[in-house]
């Protein structure tokens, strides 16, 4: 199993500016991914990040909106960059401990308000 | 167009009695097929994973079905109790990546 602090649980921020969500892991990972959910909608993989290349962005998803960095085994961030309303959402990252995305392991989550 | 559709009604029963929720999909063709739990404020919990060429699995109170025919999964919760209220969501694993439905909630009633 795996044990992820996210931080921050939540945030409340204006329009244009930018937060960055951390994403610490008790063992060491080869991937981890970040998620959103928005409100009454399923998660949606934003990029897969691993140690050492550069992310992974899944359609509709962008390096210059959502830069991530994986310096290390255990630790990810993700940034919402010149964020808008419609970024108000849940980030969440996660983990697979085993072989492929056969079970994954969530972060609580950031919640994310834009105004 | 590829979709996966969970019960989008919220599902309320009484306690003891057994709760089914249903994923449906079209367009896919899933490895596995796995459910997990997410409370309010909190990240999804893994609970089952179940593969294309396995019928039925199951895990204490829990039970999985995977129909590929169907294209369907029902998820069982037996002599459920109020503990047992959250959000169920099911995950297909195709192409080495998890594809969520939107979730069920289950409140389940003393």
């Amino acid at each position: 199993s795996a044990v992820i602090s996210q931080k921050p649980s939540r945030d409340i921020c204006q329009r244009g500016t930018s937060l960055t969500i951390q994403c610490q892991v008790d063992s060491q990972v080869t991937m981890m991914f970040w998620y959103r959910q928005q409100p009454g909608q399923s998660l949606t993989l934003i990029a897969t990040a691993n140690q050492g290349s550069e992310a992974t962005y899944e359609s509709g998803f962008v390096i210059d909106k959502f830069p991530i960095s994986r310096p290390n085994l255990t630790f990810s961030t993700l940034t919402v960059s010149n964020m808008s309303p419609e970024d108000s959402s849940i980030y969440l990252c996660s983990v697979d401990m085993g072989e492929g995305n056969e079970k994954l392991f969530f972060g609580s989550g950031t919640q994310l308000s834009v105004l | 167009s590829q979709k996966i559709e969970q019960n989008s009604e919220a599902l309320n029963i009484q306690e003891g009695k057994t709760a089914t929720l249903t994923c449906n999909y079209t367009n896919y063709s899933p490895a596995y097929l796995q459910w997990y739990r997410q409370d309010p404020g909190r990240g999804p919990v893994f609970l089952l994973l179940i593969r294309e060429n396995e019928k039925e699995k199951r895990k204490e109170r829990l039970k999985v079905t995977f129909d590929t025919t169907l294209k369907q999964s029902l998820f069982h919760i037996t002599a459920s109790q109020p503990a047992d209220s959250a959000t169920y969501l099911c995950a297909l694993g195709e192409g080495g990546k998890l594809i969520f439905g939107q979730g069920t909630e289950l409140s389940v009633k003393p």
